[in-house]
């Protein structure tokens, strides 16, 4: 089981700021098979990216994803007050699905 | 439109069994570019994934919990079905389904989930 790690557990952040949130991988993980998801409280998550850097339809281009290999990570290029949510990254490759243990973008 | 809902018990006794109903509509569950997952979410924790189901009937489960899952499918029904036996408080969770196209390795629909809470 691919084991994937989020850091940092809490961001506290202004509107306006850049977020980058990363997601480590315990073995090498196809870009092709990440992919980055938004929760908020009382809702069910909603897919960001995929394929480690594509955004899901309807997604802001404020929202990037990049990595490869053991190491990826999602950007918010500017935060908006509807972005302060916490972020999961999950991971489909050769083995099950797995999901990181998320991280939370919280109002400074 | 594509949706997912879930349905089923809102409280479990620890040692009863669980069955939790996903009903889908806006596409067909014998379409083989689609499958449907099981992902649960204990109150304030992380996601956690269950098992999935294709249109083959290919199925694969949690490692951990592969002893107590069972999934199936009535294409007929539109409907997706998980079963979780021996239930216990640590299984106390937001249970969701979600779509994950066949081609594909992410989770592009998600049901709306339902809490099911164990306790005697």
């Amino acid at each position: 089981e691919i084991v994937l790690t989020q850091s940092p557990g809490t961001l506290s952040l202004s509107p306006g700021e850049r977020a980058t949130l990363s997601c480590r991988a315990s073995q090498s993980v196809s870009s092709s098979y990440l992919a980055w998801y938004q929760q908020k409280p009382g809702q069910a998550p909603r897919l960001l990216i995929y394929g480690a850097s594509s955004r899901a339809t309807g997604i802001p281009d404020r929202f990037s994803g990049s990595g490869s290999g053991t190491d990826f990570t999602l950007t918010i290029s500017r935060l908006e007050p509807e972005d302060f949510a916490v972020y999961y990254c999950q991971q489909y490759g050769s083995s099950l699905p797995t999901f990181g243990g998320g991280t939370k973008v919280e109002i400074k | 439109q594509v949706t997912l809902k879930e349905s089923g018990p809102v409280l479990v006794k620890p040692t009863e069994t669980l069955t939790l109903t996903c009903t889908v509509s806006g596409f067909s569950l014998s379409n083989a570019r689609m499958g449907v997952s099981w992902i649960r979410q204990p109150p304030g924790k992380a996601l956690e994934w269950l098992a999935h189901i294709f249109s083959n009937d290919e199925k694969s489960y949690s490692t951990s919990l592969k002893s107590r899952l069972t999934i199936s499918k009535d294409t007929s029904k539109s409907q997706v079905v998980l079963t979780m036996t021996n239930m216990d408080p640590v299984d106390t969770a937001t249970y969701y389904c979600a779509r994950i196209p066949t081609s594909s390795s992410w989770y592009d629909y998600w049901g709306q989930g339902t809490l099911v809470t164990v306790s005697s």
